[in-house]
């Protein structure tokens, strides 16, 4: 079946450090992949998106781009700030008999240091 | 708007025990959602509804129960509550449009729950 795959957290990086968090994923058919973001004690937001091959997905400096060929939809951010710190989680549309579930990882923790 | 809210915040309940999970959108979304979340772990689909009057098993069903009679309501059933059901609960709804696959869930502030 469909699936996600995240990179272990956490992560630990000095202020304006460069991010990535790698993210891949299996699935039939052409998903829509997301970035999701949770900060501590609040829901989950939507960060950025793509919705098909080679589209990429940008928001408050981070951007991820969906590579069919590697399937990949890797998180990056050339410049890490403290207010970053939070759970990051990859997502795709498993719209699979038109069902229009969504398929999560297990999410990356993310702690940036002054 | 007020977007996706669920009530309570946070619940202690003793084994055995019931209680509903409130969850509410004013977006006039279609599709609703409830997951939970599992410390240090991504979330687990519970149950899903694509309209009023519809609804769906997830991954795990077992000990919940919903109901969708309302576009707006979407309210989850713990019925003789177990610690395993210790979690964090996010109530989700989604627009339905002609891209359907890529639109973007919105979230609750979710609920806390410990059964003790």
């Amino acid at each position: 079946g469909n699936s996600v795959t995240q990179m272990e957290g956490p992560v630990t990086l000095s202020e304006e450090a460069f991010l990535t968090i790698n993210c891949t994923y299996t699935a039939t058919g052409y998903p829509s992949l997301f970035w999701y973001v949770q900060y501590p004690g609040e829901g989950l937001q939507l960060l950025l998106k793509a919705t098909k091959a080679d589209d990429k997905g940008s928001n408050k400096g981070f951007e991820a781009t969906y590579r069919k060929e590697t399937t990949s939809f890797h998180l990056e951010k050339g410049s890490v700030q403290v207010s970053d710190s939070a759970v990051y989680f990859c997502a795709l549309s498993d719209h699979g008999s038109g069902t229009y579930k969504y398929i999560f990882g297990t999410g990356t923790r993310l702690k940036v240091l002054a | 708007n007020a977007g996706v809210t669920q009530t309570p915040k946070f619940r202690i309940l003793k084994i055995g025990q019931s209680m509903t999970l409130q969850c509410a959108q004013d977006m006039n979304h279609n599709y609703m959602y409830w997951y939970r979340q599992d410390p240090g772990m991504g979330l687990k689909l519970i149950y899903y509804s694509v309209g009023a009057g519809i609804t769906d098993k997830g991954e795990v069903p077992n000990g919940y129960n919903v109901s969708r009679s309302t576009t707006e309501d979407f309210p989850l059933r713990l019925e003789l509550a177990a610690p395993s059901q210790t979690s964090v609960y996010f109530c989700a709804s989604s627009p339905r449009t002609g891209l359907a696959v890529s639109n973007e869930q919105f979230f609750g502030p979710g609920t806390r729950l410990t059964v003790l």
